[in-house]
């Protein structure tokens, strides 16, 4: 079956703890990208990834990195975390990042304390 | 003022009714998505256009290029139907991608 999967679906850690969030797609996807949701903001692009070793900022990356080693795994990770990024995560796939629609994740309900 | 706008904010309906959600932008765009969020849940995509008019089941989605507007239209309404639903543009510099804020739409039987 055709899916984008992310891991854990929910975490709750402390500030300052290193953590990761993966995010794999089966589908030779070329495109993936990193947005988080909030109430009353909406969606936000965290970073994308238009192929393997090409990665660039969307419009929130302040505080996350991203490696794009591999075609299908395309990892977050947050070196410190703070309150402040409390939020729902999603990872989404798409044949390419110009004209191709989009696969998500089942999101990852992220909680710092 | 956003790069993307969505009307209305909220929207209710009665089982049957049509359904517009429209969804305009400022900048140059390669594509306009519209995604489906139910509450809780995860996030599908309904349509990628870049011109013209799609239609899926009950859903068809237009955009007008000249105009930097979309519409999502819903016939003959089901309360299953009752989601948010968002509008997101793809950049012509491709790869980044900026959402509208989302309509929340309930329908009731």
């Amino acid at each position: 079956e055709a899916q984008v999967t992310q891991n854990p679906r929910y975490l709750i850690t402390v500030t300052g703890k290193k953590l990761t969030v993966t995010c794999s797609q089966n589908m030779n996807h070329e495109y993936m990208s990193w947005y988080r949701q909030d109430p009353g903001l909406g969606l936000r692009q965290i970073y994308y990834s238009m192929n393997v070793e090409a990665t660039d900022k969307g419009d929130v990356p302040e505080g996350y990195k991203v490696s794009r080693k591999e075609k299908r795994n395309f990892p977050l990770i947050l070196e410190s975390p703070s309150p402040n990024q409390t939020s729902l995560y999603f990872c989404a796939s798409s044949r390419t990042g110009k004209i191709s629609p989009l696969h998500f994740g089942n999101g990852t309900r992220l909680t710092v304390t | 003022k956003n790069e993307v706008e969505q009307s209305p904010q909220n929207l209710t309906a009665q089982e049957g009714e049509f359904i517009t959600i429209n969804c305009s932008y400022s900048v140059g765009i390669s594509a306009l998505h519209w995604l489906q969020q139910h509450p809780g849940g995860g996030i599908v995509s309904l349509f990628m256009l870049s011109s013209g008019k799609k239609k899926h089941g009950r859903l068809i989605a237009t955009i007008n290029i000249q105009e930097k507007h979309s519409s999502l239209h819903i016939t003959a309404s089901h309360p299953r139907d009752s989601a948010v639903y968002i509008c997101a543009v793809g950049g012509t510099s491709y790869g980044k991608l900026t959402f509208g804020q989302g309509t929340i739409l309930t329908v009731h039987p």
